[in-house]
């Protein structure tokens, strides 16, 4: 079964320390993975594509795809980045469905 | 162009009520979908449409429906509101094909008491 696993309800970090928001996933192809990011009172809005392979606001993430992982990563935090992560999976299933994991909150403290 | 506009933006209903979510998306995506947002649960998909006059249940469809008369707008149907159905909607919309990426609308909390 397609399964989509944020292990950390909430990861809490000062400004300028590295993040690291964990994702696991379970598929048995090629999946298309994504980090979707909300901001308070915003509607989600799309981070980063493991396809495109680009930094967007200093995150990057890297499919693993031996351990099944696809983990965000920034080197220092900005109190800006505090928001909701999603990580989310598609299967190249009929109509481009996404699967979520259950997000991370990251708070980033002055 | 607006993007995804979701209304109502709060909403409150009885048990046993009924309702309407609207959709609509101007940026001419067949795909369109909707989840739902529990608080820890992340999002679950409730129904999708790959075109006008096509739609098909996601993971939690029970108690609600769907329909897709254009490529606009595809709205979301609470016949017999419940508590469990208590959540924040947000309904997405994509291209076909190529690019991937889904657009949110800003979502309509519901409360059902």
């Amino acid at each position: 079964a397609q399964r989509v696993t944020q292990p950390e309800k909430l990861l809490s970090v000062f400004k300028g320390a590295p993040v690291e928001l964990k994702c696991n996933y379970s598929y048995s192809g090629s999946p298309e993975l994504f980090w979707y990011v909300q901001y308070s009172r915003q509607r989600l809005q799309l981070l980063l594509r493991h396809i495109s392979r680009e930094s967007i606001k200093g995150f990057t993430a890297d499919l693993n795809k031996g351990e099944t992982s696809f983990h965000l990563k920034k080197p220092f935090a900005q109190e800006e980045d505090s928001a909701m992560y999603y990580c989310a999976l598609s299967g190249g299933n009929q109509g481009g469905k996404l699967i979520f994991g259950q997000g991370t909150e990251l708070s980033v403290k002055p | 162009n607006a993007g995804v506009t979701q209304t109502p933006k709060f909403r409150i209903l009885k048990i046993g009520q009924s309702m309407t979510l609207q959709c609509t998306q101007d940026m001419n995506h067949n795909y369109m979908y909707w989840y739902r947002q529990d608080p820890g649960m992340g999002l679950k998909l409730i129904y999708y449409s790959v075109g006008a006059g096509i739609t098909d249940k996601g993971e939690v469809p029970n108690g609600y429906n769907v329909s897709r008369s254009t490529t606009e707008d595809f709205p979301l149907r609470l016949e017999l509101a419940a508590p469990s159905q208590t959540s924040v909607y947000f309904c997405a919309s994509r291209l076909t094909g190529g690019e991937s990426t889904q657009y949110f609308g800003p979502g309509t909390r519901l409360l059902v008491l």
